[in-house]
């Protein structure tokens, strides 16, 4: 299996501009997350898709975010417009549910996002 | 609500030092508790888990015992090397809850030659 992908590995953009980021997660997992990593909050979690339904997604920072999974091998991540604030480390990481807590996570290689 | 607390970083050890880095948490239910690694540049990975009180997760020389009397899981290894260098996040799920992991804020190790 080829894990979790995600693309870009590296996005630099202008403030102002729209922001895209995307995941495909490991086949046969039921439930997505976004999180956010920086050096001053740490890891963030963004939002939780379970069977491709948003289920909590309390930890969006703004409007300006919005997330998406239109089937279950493919989620997106919008910012719109993006601010020099946003620049961190955005990881997707699936699981399965199916074995309760017990499951680990398993993340992709993160997206790098800065903006300037 | 639940809640995972490690030790602030960064540990610094010579190669081949006995590492200890400590985890306590709170939860409403009965959690399985998790040690994920950060290798630079990379996303994190489970490094080993316990299910249940008094069970022990091990993985490449690592150790941790699930303690509900204390509510910790204390991340051990014996001989530390050069390339366990990376950043380590206690994580709790919780089984009476909705699954979704809860994370420390990670501590990064640093072992010189």
């Amino acid at each position: 299996d080829a894990g979790v992908i995600q693309s870009p590995r590296h996005e630099v953009t202008e403030m102002g501009q729209e922001v895209t980021l995307r995941c495909k997660p490991i086949s046969g997992h039921n439930s997505l997350f976004w999180y956010r990593q920086t050096m001053m909050r740490g890891l963030e979690l963004l939002i939780y898709f379970n069977n491709n339904v948003p289920i909590d997604d309390s930890g969006m920072p703004e409007d300006r975010f919005s997330a998406k999974m239109p089937n279950a091998s493919f989620s997106t991540l919008k910012i719109q417009p993006s601010e020099p604030r946003d620049s961190a480390v955005y990881f997707c990481a699936s699981s399965s549910i199916s074995g309760g807590a017990g499951n680990e996570q398993f993340f992709g290689p993160g997206t790098r996002l800065t903006v300037l | 609500g639940d809640s995972v607390t490690q030790m602030e970083g960064p540990v610094t050890l010579s190669e081949e030092a006995f590492l200890t880095i400590n985890c306590t948490y709170t939860a409403t239910g009965y959690p399985s508790l998790f040690w994920y690694v950060q290798y630079p540049g990379e996303g994190l990975q489970l490094l080993l888990k316990a299910t249940k009180a008094d069970d022990k997760g091990s993985n490449k020389g690592f150790e941790a015992t699930y303690r509900k009397e204390t509510t910790s899981f204390h991340l051990e290894k014996g001989s530390v090397q050069v390339s366990d260098s990376a950043v380590y996040f206690c994580a709790l799920s919780d089984q009476g809850g909705s699954y979704i992991p809860t994370f420390g804020r990670g501590t990064s190790l640093i072992v010189h030659p």
